[in-house]
């Protein structure tokens, strides 16, 4: 069964680096998803992705995130000089289309960040 | 702004039956989903609700009242296997439908 998946699993970086989270969606599909999730909290949204450009995006995704689909198969998550609290776990995830009502989202197993 | 309440802990035994609540008050309403995820993992689709009703998969059915902007979780059998963190979540009526989650209930099953 096709699944997204992540890379790296997890990732150390120090204060103000910049690092960059790599999802590889499943490959018909058409909409791609970030979230995040702080540890012991919920699953928070970032950003939506749509016909190669931002669809939607929350007050959490400022100048400090961008996202990029640089070929037909990746789709990047760039955190620009992070802090502290940008360590949590970050999903990935990808949905097929609206079309027939397919609104299961598919979510990769998840990048844990740990910044020091 | 959106907002979801769903009880934070469920407790319950070995092969009983469960049900997790969740309201809502959000805008652009479209659609309610269920999540599960075990500790360290990824949430994993269980339904979703587009339309008034109940939908059942095997163990699991989701319902939802529109009119009431409420819906619940059923868990029927339950096994061990079920502790796990249930979220529900609206899906918003925006072209790429994005989702957003309740806090999370922690269901644990007993022997």
């Amino acid at each position: 069964e096709p699944e997204v998946t992540q890379t790296p699993s997890h990732q150390v970086t120090q204060m103000g680096q910049e690092v960059i989270l790599r999802c590889v969606p499943i490959s018909n599909h058409l909409y791609f998803y970030w979230y995040r999730q702080i540890l012991g909290q919920k699953v928070e949204f970032l950003v939506s992705f749509y016909n190669n450009e931002i669809s939607e995006k929350s007050e959490i995704f400022d100048d400090q995130f961008s996202v990029e689909r640089p070929d037909g198969s990746n789709f990047t998550l760039k955190i620009r000089s992070t802090k502290l609290e940008d360590s949590a776990m970050y999903f990935c995830a990808s949905r097929r289309s609206t079309s027939g009502g397919l609104e299961t989202q598919y979510f990769g197993p998840g990048t844990r960040l740990l910044v020091l | 702004g959106q907002s979801l309440e769903q009880p934070s802990e469920v407790t319950a035994v070995e092969g009983a039956i469960v049900q997790i609540n969740c309201t809502y008050q959000t805008s652009g309403f479209y659609g309610l989903s269920w999540y599960q995820q075990h500790d360290g993992g990824a949430p994993t689709f269980l339904s979703y609700n587009g339309l008034d009703g109940l939908e059942e998969t095997g163990r699991f059915s989701s319902f939802l009242s529109r009119s009431d902007s409420y819906g619940y979780l059923l868990l029927q059998e339950l096994q061990m296997k079920d502790s796990a963190s249930y979220f529900c979540a609206v899906r918003q009526d925006t072209n790429a439908g994005k989702s957003t989650f309740g806090d999370g209930t922690t269901l644990t099953v007993k022997p």
